[in-house]
């Protein structure tokens, strides 16, 4: 399977500032997929970012909040925008695998950040 | 909304006792997944099961999928210290939904030495 390599793995941050995750795959991959993990909840899908096309984001999320760039078929990054205390939480990014087209999927290690 | 409901949200057992947490989702599913999150870290995928198979296992991981009921069931036999995660079941729809998974709300498993 994939390895990804996420950063920063954590960070603090200050009200109003933006901070941009960077998530690294060892192989190329179609579509990567971001997710959000707020405090002790599970896990919410932002966007999927498809390389040479806009990112499709979930209801919920919006480009202006959750920018994403898709370079190449290894790269991605996710910009939180404007950030706000609600922010904090574990930004995941992951890809997808598997047979017959199940998508299993990898995740990197997630990027805990927490807003001042 | 999520798809998957998981109980109990939390779960403490002796060192080889046998844990089963389940998961109950709203929609036809094209395979359901089970993962395994280590303190707050990235998670990694366990075990799939797909709709028409009723039951898979994988070392000491049981899986059961009940389509009509719409539940699953996962079961860690003779646990260890090391299996103390939270574990999280999602559901894949299928194409027509992009092949998304829908992550439920996790259960939080402690084995006590």
């Amino acid at each position: 399977s994939a390895v990804i390599s996420q950063k920063p793995s954590r960070d603090i941050c200050q009200r109003g500032t933006s901070l941009t995750i960077q998530c690294q795959v060892d192989s190329q991959v179609t579509m990567m997929f971001w997710y959000r993990q707020q405090p002790g909840q599970s896990l919410t899908l932002i966007a999927t970012a498809n390389q040479g096309s806009e990112a499709t984001y979930e209801s919920g999320f919006v480009i202006d909040k959750f920018p994403i760039s898709r370079p190449n078929l290894t790269f991605s990054t996710l910009t939180v925008s404007n950030m706000s205390p609600e922010d904090s939480s574990i930004y995941l990014c992951s890809v997808g695998r598997g047979p017959s087209g199940a998508n299993v999927l990898t995740f990197g290690a997630g990027s805990r950040l927490t807003v001042l | 909304s999520q798809q998957g409901e998981e109980d109990p949200q939390a779960l403490s057992i002796q060192e080889g006792e046998n844990a089963t947490m389940n998961c109950s989702y709203k929609t036809s599913i094209n395979n359901l997944q089970w993962y395994r999150q280590n303190s707050g870290r990235g998670l990694v995928h366990l075990i799939l099961i797909r709709s028409n198979e009723r039951e898979k296992h994988s070392g000491r991981l049981r899986v059961t999928l009940d389509t009509s009921k719409k539940s699953s069931s996962l079961l860690i036999t003779a646990s260890r210290a090391a299996d103390t995660a939270s574990y999280f079941c999602a559901t894949d729809t299928g194409k027509a939904a992009g092949n998304k998974l829908t992550f439920g709300g996790g259960t939080r498993v402690l084995v006590k030495p």
